[in-house]
């Protein structure tokens, strides 16, 4: 069965530095999305992609944040950066349709120190 | 905003069934989704249901949607040690796609 794949699976940085999240979405899909989850807090919407553009982002998608697709696999998420409080958990999710289900792949933990 | 929430804790015997709450704000027509969390892991869906619908069923799994309350459920029929996780309400945006997700709830099975 097809499933999203994320890279790496956990992260530390030091903090002010460049991170690069990596996601593989489900082939087909083509609609993109990343959420993330402070420990102990809810999972929040980040961004959402399609046709090479941001479609919706969330007030913490603030210019700290940025998405590309760099090829046709590859679905990433910049923070230029870092601050203690982007450590979290971050998910990447596809949807074959905008309107429609979300897949999420296993999750980047992010450790800012 | 949208607001979706869980009650935090729930607690059954391997083999009861187990219901889980969530209550939303926004009553705009839409899919609403079950994850699955297991420790350490990504999340998993479980099943979903769009608006116009009351209820689906899903093998062991039955969700139902009161509309008039905003209130949506999962019952796990003959819950099992393996069901044990964090289980996620989560509802899909007005216009975009954005899913808004409850705080999860964490669901024990005892022996």
């Amino acid at each position: 069965e097809p499933e999203v794949t994320q890279t790496p699976s956990h992260q530390v940085t030091q903090m002010g530095q460049e991170v690069i999240l990596r996601c593989v979405p489900i082939s087909n899909h083509l609609y993109f999305y990343w959420y993330r989850q402070i420990l102990g807090q809810k999972v929040e919407f980040l961004v959402s992609f399609y046709n090479n553009e941001i479609s919706e982002k969330s007030e913490i998608f603030d210019d700290q944040f940025s998405v590309e697709r760099p090829d046709g696999s590859n679905f990433t998420l910049k923070i230029r950066s870092t601050k203690l409080e982007d450590s979290a958990m971050y998910f990447c999710a596809s949807s074959e349709l905008g309107p429609d289900t979300q897949y999420f792949g296993p999750g980047t933990r992010l450790t800012v120190l | 905003g949208e607001d979706v929430e869980q009650s935090l804790f729930l607690s059954v015997r391997e083999g009861d069934s187990s219901v889980i709450n969530c209550t939303y704000t926004d009553s705009s027509s839409t899919y609403l989704y079950w994850y699955k969390q297991e420790p350490g892991a990504g999340l998993q869906l479980l099943t979903y249901i769009f608006s116009n619908m009351d209820m689906k069923q899903d093998q062991r799994l039955t969700v139902l949607l009161n509309k008039k309350d905003k209130h949506l459920s999962l019952r796990i029929a003959d819950t099992q040690t393996g069901d044990s996780a964090i289980y996620f309400c989560a509802k899909g945006g007005n216009a975009g796609n954005m899913l808004t997700f409850g705080g999860g709830t964490r669901l024990m099975v005892k022996p």
